[in-house]
């Protein structure tokens, strides 16, 4: 099956700092979303981006399908972009395939 | 339109018990996926169902574990006789599927500890 890779594993924030998080997966894929768990263990849908950019508010994403690759921009960050941040990636019919994840956390 | 509903949002239970985890879909939605979240880890695709129909199960434990959609009411995941390694949050998704790619949008989970 498809692996998806996460990086950083963790990663520590100052408010108001920037940050990319990086997604790579090992085979073509037909959908990926990018997902926020918050500290309550909500899984928030952030974007459907299976390949180009978009934006949405301090947050964007950008997924390069040829390179097999995808990355989360977290711009001015601030204590409520706390949590985990998950890749998930469909490959086969209806298959998805969750990343490692990336815990974030943003400290006033 | 109201979202993914899952019920109950916590449960406990002790070992040798039986869990049953509820799941209604998106309205207009006909696909039902489970996942599980182990702590600390990310979420594994469980098994996938139509109305009255398993499609993939290649995700779920091959035994105690079971999933059902019935043609009314919601879709639910049965755990029997549960263990302490069961403690987890069981995520259910849905999608229309009016193309392979549909996205599949959660629900809020249903946290289960087993005591």
């Amino acid at each position: 099956g498809i692996q998806v890779e996460q990086s950083p594993p963790d990663l520590i924030l100052q408010e108001g700092a920037n940050s990319t998080l990086q997604c790579n997966f090992s085979d073509s894929v037909n959908n990926l979303q990018w997902f926020h768990q918050n500290p309550w263990g909500q899984l928030i849908n952030l974007f459907y981006i299976p390949s180009g950019t978009k934006q949405n508010g301090r947050l964007s994403a950008t997924t390069v399908a040829t390179e097999r690759y995808s990355l989360l921009y977290i711009s001015s960050s601030q204590t409520t972009d706390s949590g985990v941040y998950f890749c998930a990636v469909m490959g086969g019919y209806q298959k998805v395939t969750f990343g490692t994840g990336t815990k974030l956390q943003v400290i006033p | 339109n109201a979202g993914v509903m899952q019920n109950p949002r916590h449960l406990v239970r002790r070992r040798g018990q039986e869990a049953r985890l509820r799941c209604s879909p998106m309205k207009g939605h006909s696909h039902v996926y489970w996942y599980r979240q182990l702590p600390e880890e990310g979420l594994k695709f469980m098994v996938y169902l139509q109305k009255e129909n398993i499609i993939d199960e290649s995700g779920m434990p091959k035994e105690r574990f079971s999933a059902e959609f019935p043609k009314e009411g919601p879709s639910i995941l049965r755990i029997q006789q549960v263990v302490r390694g069961d403690s987890a949050a069981y995520f259910c998704a849905s999608s229309p599927l009016r193309e392979p790619t549909d996205t599949q949008y959660f629900g809020p989970g249903t946290r289960l500890t087993v005591l």
